[in-house]
């Protein structure tokens, strides 16, 4: 069974600062995706990462995509308030699109 | 262009009733899939759809879950005998070709 870990759960930041939340997976797969969603809203697509060594980048967030350690970063520089969310990452094992296993979130909130 | 729609956006039943939740896909997206999102946890896979018919419905639950797809486009979730533990956000995501998947804005679901 695929196991997808994020950490930390919870995290609090000052605006202007910089951060990285992580996202470990249990079995192998090349195709990870970041999400963020807003207090009662639905899933934001951020990034797509789909080979060994992707990296992408979108204003202040940074994902990156290592396949061996089975490991994902979302790199955060210089926080702004807007960036408060919960963001997930999800794996797709059977590396065909099918289902998404998720994380079980990071709550970022980014303080004045 | 349109996203993925559902409706109801709220729906309160009792237990025992039986319930329809609809999706409607970004026109032209031949893969629909469905979640459920209880507060405060990542989304859980239900099943998902490639054209009409279910390729992956494991995670369903139990046999009172039950969706269709029958043209291709428009899906329905029904659950049946609806019990206090059915109560989360219902979202639905559509793709094709398999990079990514487009969230709707859920159904919150709410058994009394």
């Amino acid at each position: 069974e695929l196991k997808v870990e994020q950490n930390p759960l919870f995290l609090s930041m000052q605006e202007g600062k910089n951060y990285t939340i992580y996202c470990n997976y249990s079995t192998t797969s090349d195709r990870l995706y970041w999400y963020r969603q807003d207090p009662g809203k639905s899933l934001e697509s951020l990034f797509v990462l789909l080979s060994n060594g992707a990296v992408k980048q979108e204003g202040r967030l940074m994902a990156s995509l290592d396949t061996k350690a089975r490991l994902s970063t979302l790199h955060i520089t210089a926080a702004v308030h807007d960036l408060s969310a919960t963001y997930f990452c999800a794996v797709d094992m059977a590396g065909t699109a099918s289902k998404l296993t998720f994380g079980t979130g990071t709550r970022l909130q980014v303080t004045l | 262009g349109a996203g993925v729609s559902q409706t109801p956006s709220n729906k309160v039943t009792e237990k025992g009733k039986y319930v329809e939740l609809r999706c409607d896909p970004i026109s032209g997206h031949t893969a629909l899939y469905w979640y459920r999102q209880s507060l405060g946890q990542g989304p859980e896979f239900l099943i998902y759809f490639q054209g009409t018919g279910a390729a992956d419905d494991s995670g369903l639950p139990n046999d009172r879950f039950f969706a269709v797809r029958p043209e291709g486009s428009v899906s329905t979730l029904k659950i049946q005998r609806t019990e206090r533990g059915d109560s989360a956000v219902y979202l639905c995501a559509s793709g094709v070709g398999g990079n990514e998947q487009f969230f709707g804005p859920g159904t919150r679901l709410t058994v009394l």
